[in-house]
């Protein structure tokens, strides 16, 4: 699976949205982007994944580059419990199916 | 909202005991993970399932060690438990039929500390 580049952390206003950016360089062309959230130390929460198209969903929005080198999760407007690590992760869908999760990036919202 | 739920929530143990950490979800999925991540630290890998009777071992070396004997249930056991167990232990499920499902479902953990 390819390897996956975060920003350590991010702040956002309340009400705002938040834009958080991942590089993914090394995808290759049957590898997915998702995107997981962990609040305090729960179990991670999916959001959202895609291939090429941009997609949405009731939770966010997600940008892939056309090139597929890179990607943005957005909240459109982001709220106090929106304050999470967000995970972004390349997977391809053969295999033992894992997620492997990097560090990702810590999203603090700001009443 | 997710079916997989995990058992006990949180659990506080003494040095040389076993240790059964239960997990079950009611989604009829063939594929079953258990994660360790440690306070403010990365999710590893430790055991995975692709159905009843498989078992592999993941990405981080664990000395636990877990069963599948029903599709539903993924138990995870310390045989003897130290210190250096102390961790919280996340478990996930997730279907594999379909290329476009990359959704994995996760429990809400179980925290273990080994005094």
């Amino acid at each position: 699976d390819a390897k996956t580049t975060q920003p350590t952390s991010m702040d956002c206003a309340e009400g705002r949205a938040a834009n958080l950016p991942c590089n993914h360089s090394t995808i290759s062309g049957n590898e997915y982007v998702y995107w997981y959230r962990q609040i305090h130390s729960q179990g991670p929460q999916y959001i959202i994944h895609g291939l090429k198209n941009n997609e949405t969903n009731e939770m966010a929005s997600l940008i892939i580059t056309e090139d597929r080198k890179s990607s943005t999760l957005i909240l459109p407007h982001a709220t106090l419990r929106d304050t999470a690590v967000y995970y972004c992760i390349v997977r391809g869908y053969t295999g033992r199916r894992a997620l492997t999760f990097g560090s990702g990036t810590r999203l603090q919202v700001q009443p | 909202e997710a079916d997989i739920y995990q058992t006990p929530r949180y659990l506080v143990i003494g040095t040389g005991k076993k240790i059964t950490l239960e997990c079950s979800q009611t989604m009829g999925h063939d594929k079953m993970y258990w994660y360790q991540q440690d306070p403010g630290m990365e999710l590893h890998l430790i055991h995975y399932s692709y159905g009843v009777n498989s078992t592999e071992k993941g990405d981080l070396s664990s000395e636990s060690t877990v069963s599948r004997i029903r599709t539903e249930h993924f138990p995870l056991t310390l045989e003897s438990a130290r210190p250096s167990h102390t961790s919280q232990y996340l478990c996930a499920s997730g279907s594999g039929g379909n290329a476009n499902t990359g959704e994995l479902f996760f429990g809400e953990g179980s925290r273990l500390t080994v005094l």
